[in-house]
């Protein structure tokens, strides 16, 4: 099966700061990629599929880029509310492995 | 509105049965194919399995695989995961999921239950 690891597990960062985290697969998927952002004790919200296309009413701060196996979620403008644990998940076939997560901090 | 509302988690002991149940609302259950997510208590996402919008392809994680089996009733908008040979590291927040568009397979999570806890301990 394919493997999905993020980098970092997490990191502490200040409002107004640009956040970068990667997402690598074992094996190409194309962008059959997703991200989703899980608050604290909140279920996980879809933020981008398709590696970058925006789910409606996410913020433009976030952005999703990369194809292949490599992939980065970029949160611009970092902002208190952002606080969470950010998930990849790929989904070009079953098993639809997540990434183990990365911990956003202010 | 969209409402998935899990059921059936409780305290079992290692070894044992459950059946948790998702009854759904607000869409055409019908039409879309449903998963099963757990998150341990601490821990990340792990993906559990699917089942198509008819029901006639369902998929595994490796690690329930054999020991899970998922189903659907689509006359009772109801998404069931029976879960046979329960050890403790099936200890997890279960949530029912529904993929994000009609008819689509592999899909990304477009909605997610609040979840059922399943505790595996003696």
């Amino acid at each position: 099966d394919i493997q999905m690891t993020q980098s970092p597990s997490s990191l502490s960062a200040s409002v107004g700061d640009r956040v970068t985290i990667t997402c690598r697969a074992s094996q190409g998927i194309s962008n059959f990629l997703a991200w989703y952002q899980q608050k604290p004790g909140r279920v996980p919200k879809l933020l981008i599929y398709g590696a970058s296309i925006l789910e409606s009413g996410v913020p433009t701060r976030f952005s999703g880029s990369g194809s292949g196996a490599d992939f980065t979620l970029t949160i611009s403008n970092l902002q208190p509310e952002d606080v969470a644990t950010y998930y990849c998940q790929r989904y070009n076939t079953a098993p639809l492995t997540f990434g183990g997560g990365s911990k956003v901090e202010i | 509105e969209v409402q998935l509302v899990e059921s059936g988690g409780g305290l079992i002991q290692p070894g044992g049965s459950l059946r948790l149940s998702c009854e759904a609302s607000g869409f055409a259950f019908r039409d879309y194919e449903m998963n099963w997510v757990r998150q341990a208590p601490g821990k990340g996402l792990e993906w559990v399995s699917s089942i198509s919008s008819t029901g006639n392809t369902v998929n595994y994680a490796d690690s329930v695989k054999g020991r899970f089996t998922v189903s659907r009733d689509n006359a009772k908008i109801s998404v069931y995961l029976q879960m046979d040979s329960l050890r403790a590291e099936d200890t997890a927040l279960y949530f029912c999921a529904r993929g994000r568009l009609r008819y689509s397979r592999n899909d990304v999570i477009g909605y997610w239950g609040h979840g059922t806890l399943v505790t595996v301990s003696s």
